[in-house]
């Protein structure tokens, strides 16, 4: 398809497990952003991939998450040992640069 | 510490009347701004931006105004349809800032009535 496309629309885990969400962004958009919308909350920044440059990860609320882009394209958000305060909707986005972001519909995380 | 803030988490309209959503920021290096939409189990949509050169940018119903001195930003919906009803995200980055993230506010609710 044409625009992010993100997977698992939907993951229920149980508390301790490790969990992989992929992202799939737009077609040579050099930039990749990972952020999570908590129940009544806004959108949080995660992780922010810009080329070649080193990501962003000043927003990673603690070790046990990190993210991959592999070839500047395709991205792996992973939470490991996941915690009940880890469910969210993780959003993915792409953008040529700065700017007019495009978002995935997101991956509705469920840690019981 | 939140640099984007939308202090109003909602907002009702009566259909045909005009919205406004307002956002305030503390980081004076941001130089440009965007207002995002959100349906639910929806990816937010990009609506409309403007750039600290200007303080106002009009697309169709949708204007954003910009007060660099006061750090605020607002977002006018005239006239407000129920199509209209949705989150609205305010966000902000430094544009010229290579590797800069786009940081958003936590979002307004806004529902319009028929």
């Amino acid at each position: 398809g044409a625009g992010v496309s993100q997977s698992p629309s939907n993951k229920v885990t149980e508390k301790g497990k490790d969990v992989e969400l992929r992202c799939d962004p737009i077609s040579g958009h050099t930039a990749l952003y990972w952020y999570r919308q908590s129940l009544g909350q806004g959108l949080e920044f995660l992780i922010y991939f810009q080329g070649n440059s080193a990501p962003d990860k000043s927003g990673l609320p603690s070790d046990r998450f990190s993210a991959e882009r592999t070839g500047g394209s395709v991205s792996t958000l992973t939470i490991q040992r996941t915690q009940q305060e880890d469910s969210a909707v993780y959003l993915c986005a792409s953008s040529w640069a700065t700017g007019e972001l495009f978002f995935g519909e997101g991956s509705r995380l469920t840690v019981l | 510490d939140q640099q984007v803030k939308q202090n109003s988490p909602s907002l009702s309209v009566q259909e045909g009347r005009i919205s406004i959503l307002n956002c305030d920021y503390t980081n004076s290096m941001f130089d440009y701004f965007l207002w995002y939409k959100k349906y639910p189990a929806e990816g937010p949509t990009f609506l409309i931006s403007i750039s600290s050169i200007k303080d106002k940018n009009e697309d169709g119903r949708f204007t954003v105004f910009l007060n660099k001195s006061a750090k605020h930003l607002s977002l006018h919906i005239v006239p407000s349809q129920p199509g209209d009803s949705a989150v609205y995200f305010c966000a902000a980055t430094g544009k010229d800032q290579a590797g800069t993230a786009l940081i958003f506010g936590k979002g307004t609710t806004l529902s319009v009535s028929s």
